[in-house]
């Protein structure tokens, strides 16, 4: 079963950043935090992950609360290909989706 | 890097027949793969773990006879699904991890979708 808890649906305007928390409140101590995002009808898309420390790369940043019990995605300049609906993942081996959050970037 | 292909990318087939389904890693060696099943307006299930050169492992609830996995080589994972039915009409997607690193990254393939008519 899914471990993490997100919004079902969040708006952003285009150019805006795009904030996306994620509760994973029974996380493990040697248990990565995943983000993907699934573009209608496509495979899911790797975008970030990290264990504790705060991680960025060219898709988006992930900020990792100390206790490690919620984290964020922040996407810095939303565009409307971002639309999405996103994915926080929570596991060591195997992955089990929840249902993740519908980000609509609007004009 | 990190490419997972799929193949088919849709199939349709009769009720009862059986259906293969191809996923490769194309530019990385992958110990494991896994398979999970997205039905319209849900999330992704996993279905099971595919492991090079021995047994798949199956979630609870999926029918290892009726979803054949088979992991022959570090590249190519296959799917078959045996005797289908209409209700196994979804979409299809795998994964696969690098095993060239320590990290449980998961790299997915762009899916099949499977109508059982």
């Amino acid at each position: 079963d899914a471990k993490t808890t997100q919004p079902t649906s969040m708006d952003c305007a285009e150019g805006r950043a795009a904030n996306l928390p994620c509760n994973h409140s029974t996380i493990s101590g040697n248990e990565y935090v995943y983000w993907y995002r699934q573009i209608h009808s496509q495979g899911p898309q790797y975008i970030i992950h990290g264990l504790k420390n705060n991680e960025t790369n060219e898709m988006a940043s992930l900020i990792i609360t100390e206790d490690r019990k919620s984290s964020t995605l922040i996407l810095p300049h939303a565009t409307l290909r971002d639309t999405a609906v996103y994915y926080c993942i929570v596991g060591f081996n195997k992955f089990y989706f929840g249902s993740g959050t519908k980000l609509n970037v609007k004009p | 890097g990190a490419v997972v292909s799929q193949h088919p990318s849709w199939v349709i087939c009769k009720s009862g027949t059986s259906v293969k389904i191809e996923c490769r890693s194309l530019d990385f060696q992958a110990t494991t793969m896994f398979w999970y099943r997205q039905f319209p307006k849900q999330s992704l299930m996993l279905m099971a773990t595919s492991n090079e050169g021995s047994k798949a492992t199956y979630e609870q609830g999926v029918e290892k006879d009726k979803f054949l996995i088979n992991h022959a080589s570090l590249t190519l994972s296959t799917l078959t699904v045996t005797s289908a039915h209409p209700e196994d009409s979804s979409f299809y997607i795998c994964s696969a991890r690098d095993a060239s690193l320590a990290e449980e990254t998961q790299y997915f393939g762009p899916g099949t979708r499977l109508l059982v008519l």
